[in-house]
C-alpha cells in the first residue's frame, strides 16, 4: 500500500514568508508526527497527534510555528514568518496504535530559507 | 542530560564483517521502547528493529539484532555480514511510556562499508 507521502519536497521561500507543509499518512494510522532534522543532525520532535485527543504540541520551537490535522487523516505544518534558522528536512511519522508499532516515515520535505 | 546518546559519529567496517553501533539511553520510566532506523543518503527513515524494556529477549530481524543490557541502559545494533548497502546514518531512538508518544532520537552514527 501507500506510504507517507509529503508535499511539497521541496521549498525555498523568502525570509519573513509564510510556508505551509503537508503530511498524508498511511491510511489506518491514528497517531501522526513532525519531526525536523536539520543538516548532519539527528531528529527533533515537534507535534504529534493521536485520534481525536489534543496534540502533544510541546516540541514547537516557537509559536510561530502551528499544526493541525483534518479529519484525523492529512495534517499541516504551518511556519509563520520564516527564519533563516527554520532551514531544514521536515519530516513526517505516522504509526498504529500500540506502543511497539514503529513510525513510518516520509521522504521530507527540504525548506530552505533565504 | 542527553535521553539518548550515540558516541560513534563514525564507524567502517570490511564487507561481509560483523559491526556494532552503540546507543545508551536516559529514562526514569519503566515502560519504553527502543528502535533504530537507517538513513540512507537518499534521506529516507528506515525502520530495522524495535526492542521493548519487557521484552525477555533480544530482538532480532534478518541481519539486524539488538543487544539490549537493561542495567547499563544499552541498546546496541549489531550488524552481521555487513553489505556495501549498509552505508547509511543509523539512529537509535526511545518511546517513553506505553501508548503513543514521540521518539527521541540521537544524533547518529554514520557507517561506511569498505568492499
Amino acid at each position: 500500500g501507500a506510504g507517507v507521502s509529503q508535499s511539497p519536497s521541496n521549498k525555498v521561500t523568502e525570509k519573513g514568508k509564510d510556508v505551509e507543509l503537508r503530511c498524508d499518512p498511511i491510511s489506518g494510522h491514528t497517531a501522526l508526527y513532525w519531526y525536523r532534522q536539520s543538516l548532519g543532525q539527528g531528529l527533533e520532535f515537534l507535534i504529534y497527534f493521536q485520534g481525536n485527543s489534543a496534540p502533544d504540541k510541546s516540541g514547537l520551537p516557537s509559536d510561530r510555528f502551528s499544526a493541525e490535522r483534518t479529519g484525523g487523516s492529512v495534517s499541516t505544518l504551518t511556519i509563520q514568518r520564516t527564519q533563516q534558522e527554520d532551514s531544514a528536512v521536515y519530516l513526517c511519522a505516522s504509526s498504529l496504535e500500540g506502543a511497539k508499532y514503529e513510525q513510518y516515515f516520509g521522504p521530507g520535505t527540504r525548506l530552505t530559507v533565504t | 542530560a542527553q535521553k539518548i546518546t550515540q558516541t560513534q559519529p563514525g564507524m567502517f567496517v570490511q564487507e561481509k564483517e560483523a559491526v556494532t553501533l552503540d546507543c545508551t539511553y536516559d529514562t526514569s520510566d519503566p515502560s519504553y521502547g527502543l528502535f533504530w532506523y537507517k538513513q540512507p543518503s537518499s534521506g529516507e527513515m528506515i525502520f530495522l528493529i524495535y526492542q521493548g524494556s519487557y521484552d525477555q529477549q533480544n530482538a532480532t530481524e534478518g541481519r539486524y539484532s539488538l543487544n539490549f543490557q537493561k542495567a547499563r541502559k544499552s541498546a546496541n545494533l549489531v550488524i552481521s555480514a555487513s553489505q556495501l548497502g549498509d552505508s547509511a546514518m543509523y539512529f537509535c531512538a526511545m518511546r517513553e511510556g506505553s501508548g503513543y508518544n514521540k521518539l527521541i532520537f540521537g544524533a547518529g552514527t554514520r557507517l561506511a562499508v569498505h568492499p
